[in-house]
């Protein structure tokens, strides 16, 4: 089966502009997760979707934000982007992360210059 | 605060020989803990999943061990090949779908 498939792969934006990120989940999967990576934090949580209803947030700012769709299908926005938003950016979904854990995307690669 | 040690040094070990990776917490009790592989510029790979009632899990040349006394995950990788080289995460979970990762340790095999 197709595993998560993000779009864009990489991204060159100037700071002060937004982005959207896109994920597409596997098929059945509803619960979709997107987390910031970065060297010198590591993977740190963003938010989850399910169902279309943010159920877990991480501590970000409110620059951050995502939604989820019918199809699962999610976006993330960040808006007035700053430098240390370059990261690469992980969605994953899961039926049950307490059963099969997280499949991940690619990631796209975020560049703010 | 919940804290996830790993070590953020690399781990070099010629081929063939066993790899163990570790894994530590402190203040919280996870109900399981799970092992993930990354490459670099790619996403993290599930490997493994242990739950707190479980001692050991194997899987093929993998296998884990949880010590809910020690607060401690032990991950070897047996008969280890250049192709193990990766950096491994790990992320003990207390409930639900939101995962915390330790940093990660940088796995070198050489040949």
């Amino acid at each position: 089966k197709a595993g998560v498939t993000q779009t864009p792969r990489y991204l060159i934006k100037t700071r002060g502009q937004q982005v959207t990120l896109s994920c597409s989940p596997i098929s059945g999967h509803r619960s979709v997760s997107w987390y910031q990576q970065t060297p010198g934090q590591g993977l740190q949580f963003l938010f989850e979707y399910f169902s279309e209803t943010q159920r877990n947030k991480g501590n970000f700012p409110g620059r951050f934000s995502g939604r989820q769709f019918s199809n699962s299908r999610s976006e993330m926005n960040v808006s007035t982007l700053e430098l240390g938003d370059s990261a690469l950016y992980l969605c994953a979904s899961s039926s049950d992360v307490r059963v099969g854990g997280y499949t991940f995307g690619s990631g796209t690669r975020l560049t703010v210059v | 605060s919940q804290k996830i040690e790993q070590n953020s040094e690399a781990l070099n070990i010629q081929e063939g020989k066993t790899a163990t990776l570790t894994c530590n917490y402190t203040n919280y009790s996870p109900a399981y803990l799970q092992w993930y592989r990354q490459d670099p510029g790619r996403g993290p790979v599930f490997l493994l999943l242990i739950r707190e009632n479980e001692k050991e899990k194997r899987k093929e040349r993998l296998k884990v061990t949880f010590d809910t006394t020690l607060k401690q995950s032990l991950f070897h990788i047996t008969a280890s090949q250049p192709a193990d080289s990766a950096t491994y995460l790990c992320a003990p979970n207390n409930a639900g779908n939101m995962l915390t990762f330790g940093g990660g340790t940088r796995l070198m095999v050489k040949p």
